[in-house]
């Protein structure tokens, strides 16, 4: 099993459609992020997470929001997906220290 | 956050060695560097991390330039396998909170 795992791995959505993705991790990582990706460009941060009890906005939060249910889990919702949200979103997890994330295969999103 | 430079492409032969050049020079003395790839339809994958001195693991090199305004990723043999865009990204390492920052990274091209 991987590492980080992310569900599901396509997803097509029209929009206003209310959309949650799903990361788990088997690392024990206390940290967890969200990032998205869009085509040609690198990855920006949506929301992270250094506890159960932490959650934290990135760069691009608007539109977005997270839910930590357990170590394990972190969830990344779009209340009402709109079309420009269209992109890859990756989960990941790292050590307190940070310095070695472990980033999950993609969910790669289309929202028509 | 203290910004990287890198060549927006690169090819190499395989099983010849590659360096892959990075430029930050406005570097402070608590940034560590990182160095991630990310494969075709993949997450990001950790490379390599290093501060002041020159760091080797299984994966690859990492050389830094004696004022830490440059770095390099070395390669030592090339495979096909390595065809990515790499990212340099520069963290400071004082602050755990601070995150990794991704650019646009260098596409990779192996030509067998």
């Amino acid at each position: 099993d991987a590492d980080v795992t992310q569900t599901p791995r396509n997803r097509i959505t029209k929009t206003g459609k209310r959309i949650m993705l799903e990361c788990s991790q088997t690392k024990g990582h206390d940290r967890m992020y969200w990032y998205r990706q869009d085509p040609g460009l690198g990855l920006r941060l949506i929301y992270y997470s250094f506890d159960v009890k932490d959650i934290n906005k990135g760069e691009i939060s608007d539109g977005y929001s997270v839910s930590r249910q357990a170590q394990a889990k972190f969830s990344l919702s779009l209340e009402s997906a709109i079309p420009n949200q269209t992109a890859l979103y990756f989960c990941a997890t790292s050590d307190w220290g940070g310095h070695g994330y472990t980033f999950g295969s993609g969910t790669r999103l289309t929202v028509v | 956050d203290a910004k990287t430079t890198q060549p927006n492409s690169m090819e190499s032969n395989e099983e010849e060695p590659v360096h892959l050049p990075c430029n930050h020079s406005t570097i402070s003395g608590t940034d560590y560097i990182h160095w991630y790839r990310q494969l075709p339809s993949q997450g990001p994958e950790y490379v390599i991390h290093g501060l002041t001195s020159n760091v080797n693991n299984r994966m690859a090199s990492l050389a830094i330039a004696e004022d830490r305004k440059s770095s390099t990723l070395i390669l030592h043999r090339a495979t096909l396998r390595d065809a990515a865009v790499y990212y340099c990204i520069l963290r400071e390492g004082n602050n755990a909170g601070n995150m990794l920052t991704f650019g646009g990274g260098t596409r990779l091209m192996v030509k067998p």
